[in-house]
């Protein structure tokens, strides 16, 4: 049962323009979200994060928005850029526990 | 200077084979984990120790046995290996139980 969904697999955007990536998720237990950022053969990097008690969190480019009611949240990367080209995670923990659920990821692809 | 380092980088290994992946972190932090991405990619959390105790612990075969000798250090020891433990795994580490994980390169596990 997953409790983290980003539901697309995949999005290309150029060079420029913004890029929206989703994530939705069904426990309501969880209070923090984070959003990774993955090259080829190497771990995940933390990009962003952002606490249930907020709905939207700023750093630099990105920015993260959160959406209790719906369950969901969305990272918004402006303006886009190549280096950006990745794979994109979405997780959430309760709390307490440390224990990040991860989605599946999307595959963010910039063209120039 | 690697933040979060893991060796070997890849392991190749035989069905019924012991292997043991090393994990260190020199950021001082005071939590580690290892997850697990599997052929579908998804990141799942398998153990995390804390000042060196176990405070999560998923449900992994008891053929898989962590091991943390001090707090930079995290461990995992595979017994009687199976060909459904490929997959990449990854360390990570944390300040506290809350907040950003930073992760590992990861390990990629090849059982044949």
């Amino acid at each position: 049962d997953q409790q983290v969904k980003q539901n697309s697999p995949s999005l290309s955007v150029q060079e420029g323009r913004i890029s929206i990536l989703n994530c939705d998720y069904t426990n309501s237990m969880f209070d923090y979200f984070l959003w990774y950022k993955k090259y080829p053969a190497e771990g995940p990097t933390f990009l962003i994060s952002i606490s249930s008690i907020k709905d939207k969190n700023e750093d630099g480019r990105f920015t993260v928005f959160l959406n209790k009611s719906a369950k969901h949240l969305s990272l918004h990367i402006v303006p886009s850029q190549p280096g950006d080209s990745a794979v994109y995670f979405c997780a959430a923990t309760p709390g307490r526990e440390n224990k990040l659920v991860f989605g599946a990821g999307t595959i963010l692809r910039v063209k120039s | 200077d690697t933040a979060v380092s893991q060796t070997p980088k890849y392991l190749v290994t035989q069905m019924g084979n012991d292997k043991s992946i090393k994990c260190e972190q020199n950021l001082g932090h005071d939590t580690m984990y290892w997850y697990k991405q599997d052929s579908k990619k998804f990141l799942k959390i398998m153990f995390s120790y804390n000042n060196k105790e176990l405070i999560i612990n998923e449900t992994v075969p008891n053929r898989f046995s962590p091991k943390s000798p001090d707090k930079a250090h995290l461990n995992l020891h595979i017994n009687s290996l199976e060909l459904g433990d490929s997959a990449v795994y990854f360390c990570a580490s944390s300040q506290g139980r809350v907040g950003e994980q930073f992760f590992g390169p990861g390990t990629r596990l090849t059982v044949l």
